[in-house]
């Protein structure tokens, strides 16, 4: 069964670096999101992706993420400078008319 | 008004019984509808998508009022597996793509 998958697993990094997320969502799928779930919370829309570009961003996704689908198969989320309240899992998404989600990484900023 | 609202929980139910979750949701423009269910510290699984006929997999039956703008889903005969989050998601497409809402989720614990 095809799925989406994340790589890291899980990222532990100092506050002020810059962190790469990394998703292969699945192949045929044209609409690639991500999200973040800090823990105890709901699942929060961060980025829509279509035909390589941005589609819609949420108030959370400010001038410090960016996404990138450097070649065919990969989709990037990047955060520069990373802040302590970054801490988070990171889940990837790509869909057709329904939405499957990567694993997640789960990003801590120490 | 959040956009889609869930009663959070947590439920507990012995097993065998049977459990019912609602969600409503704000935006009448919402196209497409769907109950995930989250283990802790995993990531959302697809449980089902949510047609305004009604629709049924197993145990599992999901029903969406347009009207009403109201979703639910009904598990029967809970097994101590169906212990998770349930979480009511809503679709719109803006600017020419999908957008996934999540509800804030709904525990339920099945004791043994």
């Amino acid at each position: 069964e095809p799925e989406v998958t994340q790589t890291p697993s899980h990222q532990v990094t100092q506050m002020g670096q810059e962190v790469i997320l990394r998703c292969v969502p699945i192949s045929n799928h044209l609409y690639f999101y991500w999200y973040r779930q800090i823990l105890g919370q709901k699942v929060e829309f961060l980025v829509s992706f279509y035909n390589n570009e941005i589609s819609e961003k949420s108030e959370i996704f400010d001038d410090q993420f960016s996404v990138e689908r450097p070649d065919g198969s990969n989709f990037t989320l990047k955060i520069r400078s990373t802040k302590l309240e970054d801490s988070a899992m990171y889940f990837c998404a790509s869909s057709a008319q329904e939405a499957f989600f990567g694993q997640g990484t789960r990003l801590t900023v120490v | 008004r959040k956009e889609v609202e869930q009663d959070p929980g947590p439920f507990n139910v012995p097993e065998g019984a049977t459990v019912a979750f609602n969600c409503t949701y704000s935006n009448s423009a919402s196209q497409s509808f769907f109950w995930y269910r989250q283990d802790c510290r995993k990531e959302p699984k697809l449980l089902m998508s949510v047609y305004s006929s009604g629709n049924e997999d197993g145990r599992f039956t999901a029903q969406l009022n347009r009207a009403s703008q109201y979703i639910s889903l009904l598990i029967r005969d809970s097994k101590l597996s169906d212990s998770a989050t349930y979480l009511c998601v809503v679709n719109k497409k803006t600017s020419g793509t999908y957008k996934y809402i999540f509800g804030t989720g709904t525990r339920l614990k099945v004791l043994a």
